[in-house]
């Protein structure tokens, strides 16, 4: 089993719609969680931190559940910007170690 | 002002030979990686530093060495390079004073012909 699972994808949306994607991790030590954003040919970026109260930023919200061990990124109302590969990011902070999901990829069309 | 800077951007060399890979990070970070993003696009930690030390080692080939001369710098020396090397190589710097965010270069993407 994977550390850090991710949707398989592609999520493939209308502009406007809402979409969300899950990820879920194996080791319960795991302390800090993360959604990056990945444009084609282009390095990944934060998008946002994810707490156990949950956190909003916009349009989009994250969510974690230690207990089931996931999180979860929500977008609404998508743009044709949101086009990207989406990447939960599990750290183990005493370890120094973060482990990257397999990401997923996320077209929003006209 | 360019955050975590990578050089250089694109290396297409001839399988056999040594390349390098430098990495320079302005952020005050103490901590660094390599990461390998390989045609599927997954994305693996190869390497991690803090303080200049070697934390992480992921069973990767003794033919990577990386050396950080100091906090700022991690660099990423590969020899006899093998045609399934060809990827591309991100660097990236964190702070555990920040959660442990980690900001990544532009990438080199490396060609093994």
């Amino acid at each position: 089993r994977k550390e850090v699972e991710q949707d398989p994808g592609p999520f493939n949306v209308p502009e406007g719609a809402t979409v969300a994607f899950n990820c879920t991790y194996s080791n319960s030590a795991s302390q800090s969680f993360f959604w990056y954003r990945q444009d084609c040919r282009k390095e990944p970026k934060l998008l946002m931190s994810v707490y156990s109260s949950g956190n909003e930023d916009g349009r989009f919200t994250a969510q974690l559940n230690r207990a089931s061990q996931y999180i979860s990124l929500l977008i609404r109302d998508s743009k044709l910007s949101d086009s990207a590969t989406y990447l939960c990011v599990v750290t183990n902070t005493n370890a120094g170690k973060s482990t990257f999901g397999d990401g997923t990829t996320l077209t929003v069309k006209p | 002002d360019t955050a975590v800077s990578q050089t250089p951007k694109y290396l297409v060399t001839q399988m056999g030979n040594d390349k390098s890979i430098k990495c320079e990070q302005n952020l005050g970070h103490d901590t660094m990686y390599w990461y390998k993003q390989d045609s599927k696009k997954f994305l693996k930690i190869m390497f991690s530093y803090n303080n200049k030390e070697l934390i992480i080692n992921e069973t990767v080939p003794n033919r990577f060495s990386p050396k950080s001369p100091d906090k700022a710098h991690l660099n990423l020396h590969i020899n006899s390079l093998e045609l399934g090397d060809s990827a591309v190589y991100f660097c990236a710097s964190s702070s555990q004073l920040e959660h442990n965010e980690q900001f990544f270069g532009p990438g080199t993407r490396l060609t093994v012909l």
